[in-house]
């Protein structure tokens, strides 16, 4: 059974441009969530989804970041323009949610570097 | 609003030893869950254990137990006879029932001495 998959692993980008960031789920899983980790402030959630519908993007930092999830089986996070100071990895992690003890699954991530 | 704290921003244990790594939550939600995830150099999340508001027992994942005192709010996780691949990140995370989110605290990075 394949795991949550993030792509890029990796991205540099200059400040200005625009950056996507992918993330495909494990099928079935229904909860969909972006966090955002850095040394200074950990793991911080920006959004999470529910059936594709976003329920709490008070974390997402800026009017710059924005989330999509089109269908069950793909999400995005696009930061535009980008910034220096956005350099982190991003994780994407799903889970089933008709079990309280259904884990989190974690992608990779996807390092950011903002040049 | 939901909030996790992990007091140990690092430590240094001596192979073979037990560990136990501190997490407090605060949570106004009488129902919730409580998770460790580990996180080595490489950087990938690892589920170790979980811990429901309402398990009457305190949960255990072979060398992995967790502490669990919901009067103190507190879920400590333990580690019996470490070693050396244990060293790496440790999270504590809190699951709300009533609207899902789930956050995680900053992390103790745990370093196991030969």
């Amino acid at each position: 059974d394949a795991g949550v998959i993030q792509s890029p692993r990796h991205e540099v980008t200059e400040m200005g441009q625009e950056v996507t960031l992918r993330c495909k789920p494990i099928s079935g899983h229904d909860y969909l969530f972006w966090y955002r980790q850095t040394m200074m402030r950990g793991l911080e959630l920006l959004i999470y989804f529910n059936n594709n519908v976003p329920i709490d993007d008070s974390g997402m930092p800026e009017d710059r970041f924005s989330a999509k999830m089109p269908n069950a089986s793909f999400s995005t996070l696009k930061i535009q323009p980008s910034e220096p100071r956005d350099s982190a990895v991003y994780f994407c992690a799903s889970r089933r949610g008709q079990t309280d003890n259904s884990p989190l699954h974690f992608g990779n991530g996807t390092r950011l570097t903002v040049t | 609003a939901q909030k996790i704290t992990q007091t140990q921003p690092g430590m240094f244990v001596q192979e073979k030893e037990a560990v136990t790594l501190d997490c407090t939550y605060d949570t106004s939600d009488p129902s919730y869950g409580l998770f460790w995830y580990k996180q080595p150099s490489s950087g990938e999340m690892i589920f170790l254990i979980y811990q429901g508001s309402y398990d009457q027992q305190n949960a255990t994942e072979g060398r992995y137990s967790l502490n669990f005192q919901k009067a103190r709010k507190s879920a400590n996780l333990v580690i019996s006879a470490s070693q050396l691949g244990d060293s790496a990140m440790y999270f504590c995370a809190m699951r709300e029932v009533r609207d899902d989110k789930i956050i995680f605290g900053k992390g103790t990075r745990l370093h196991i001495l030969p």
